[in-house]
């Protein structure tokens, strides 16, 4: 079964942490996606990257930075957590863009800052 | 830019009832479309696709079928149950583009 692991189901933070969010697929994807996702918002994304090292901005990426050294690992960095960055956050992976490509999603991370 | 846009509101109805859920899109050229849901608790799963004009796609009963005349991908289910209760999100990605963008979703709630 293919399978996209983020390393926390839950996760309670102080406002100004500095906060991890792993993130790692087993399917050889180049492709791999942060969102976030907020009532009457939809998914917004933040970063994605479509190789090692190599990252691009999303429609959010403000207060966030993201790592990628290895391919199957992808992190999403909260330089200095702030309340209203409190969401559902979901890493994705797809491989390289085809007509039948498809993302294959994690079960997300539940972020509170207090 | 490219774009997704899903019916406002969430969706209640009853078990056995007919849903359509619509989805427009816009885009610059043909891209692939899907259906995403999202059950309580989980992340997201890819429902159906298709990947060029007129192809549908179809799981579980659910059909969707790739508009170009009217830039639509609209949902339907025939007989929904409560099993289906969930969170349905449209999305399109182009070859060659690696990023999928994404509707707001749609909350689904289908009553005994």
């Amino acid at each position: 079964d293919v399978k996209v692991t983020q390393s926390s189901r839950y996760l309670v933070k102080r406002t100004g942490e500095k906060v991890f969010l792993e993130c790692v697929q087993d399917m050889d994807h180049e492709n791999m996606f942060w969102y976030r996702q907020d009532p009457g918002l939809g998914l917004r994304l933040i970063y994605f990257s479509y190789d090692v090292k190599m990252k691009e901005k999303g429609d959010i990426p403000e207060g966030y930075s993201v790592s990628r050294e290895k391919k199957e690992r992808f992190s999403l960095i909260l330089e200095s957590a702030s309340t209203n960055q409190t969401s559902m956050y979901l890493c994705a992976s797809s491989g390289q863009a085809r007509p039948n490509t498809e993302a294959f999603f994690g079960q997300g991370t539940r972020l509170t800052v207090v | 830019g490219n774009s997704v846009t899903q019916m406002e509101g969430p969706v209640t109805l009853s078990e056995e009832a007919f849903l359509t859920i619509n989805c427009t899109y816009t885009a610059t050229g043909y891209p692939s479309l899907f259906w995403y849901v999202q059950y309580p608790g989980e992340g997201l799963q890819l429902l159906l696709k298709a990947t060029k004009a007129d192809d549908k796609g179809s799981n579980k009963g659910f059909e969707a079928t790739y508009r170009k005349e009217t830039t639509s991908f609209h949902l339907e289910k025939g007989s929904v149950q409560v099993s289906d209760s969930a969170v349905y999100f449209c999305a399109l990605i182009f070859y060659g583009n690696n990023r999928l963008a994404f509707g707001k979703g749609n909350q689904v709630v289908v009553i005994p």
